[in-house]
């Protein structure tokens, strides 16, 4: 079974600042799908970004960025010129593939709760 | 172009009692996958159906079941009901391709109480 972990709880940045988030996991697949979602207080899970574990380039969507380092089995999140609206929990979530195809269980750490102040 | 939605928002029950929540997926999404995400937690797996049938599940007991419907919509159903039930449930739609593993959306949730 897959396992996340993520070990910052809670983190407060100023307003601009650039911030990283810790994400590791642990699985013994060659083959999966890696994911940051973001859930503000309206509970809605919003995808972030996405990483194929068989693409070396880190991902890029806007101001976020990824750090993807397979061996390590590591999985950050960088955001840059962070906004009062980045505000809310962090989820890293794995995908294993699935032999039929198609998408698989996420398995979730437990979240950081992310703080922006203006 | 719709999310994924999810009926109804919240809910109020009571120890022992059923409860269904319903799903609609995302337009154009086939497979739809069901969470349980309890207060100051990850999410967590409960199954996930495709092609009316469940294809996978994670570790929760036989009082969860589910159905998908030939629109692709599902209803989640939970039995004799538990205090530790209580939890924000989430579907989530994507679309199935051999070999091509779609991220999947989120609805807003529904947030059952049980007392």
């Amino acid at each position: 079974a897959q396992t996340v972990t993520q070990s910052q709880p809670e983190m407060s940045v100023q307003e601009a600042e650039t911030v990283t988030l810790s994400c590791t996991y642990d699985t013994s697949e060659s083959n999966y799908y890696l994911f940051w979602y973001k859930q503000p207080p309206s509970r809605q899970m919003i995808l972030v970004i996405r990483q194929e574990a068989y693409k070396q380039q880190n991902a890029t969507e806007n101001r976020f960025s990824v750090n993807f380092q397979k061996a390590a089995k590591s999985f950050s999140l960088k955001i840059s010129d962070s906004q009062l609206g980045d505000t809310a929990m962090y989820f890293c979530a794995f995908m294993k593939p699935y032999s039929g195809g198609g998408a698989d269980g996420l398995t979730f750490g437990k979240g950081t709760h992310l703080i922006i102040q203006p | 172009d719709a999310g994924v939605t999810q009926s109804p928002t919240h809910l109020i029950k009571t120890r022992g009692q059923q409860v269904t929540l319903r799903c609609s997926p995302k337009s154009g999404h086939d497979t739809v996958s069901w969470y349980q995400q309890a207060l100051g937690q990850g999410p967590q797996f409960i199954f996930q159906y495709y092609e009316e049938e469940e294809r996978q599940r994670g570790n929760f007991p036989d009082r969860f079941s589910g159905h998908q419907f030939p629109n692709y919509s599902s209803e989640l159903n939970v039995n004799a009901l538990l205090l530790g039930d209580s939890a924000l449930y989430l579907c989530a739609s994507s679309l199935a391709r051999s070999y091509i593993y779609e991220t999947q959306y989120f609805g807003p949730g529904t947030r059952l109480l049980v007392l």
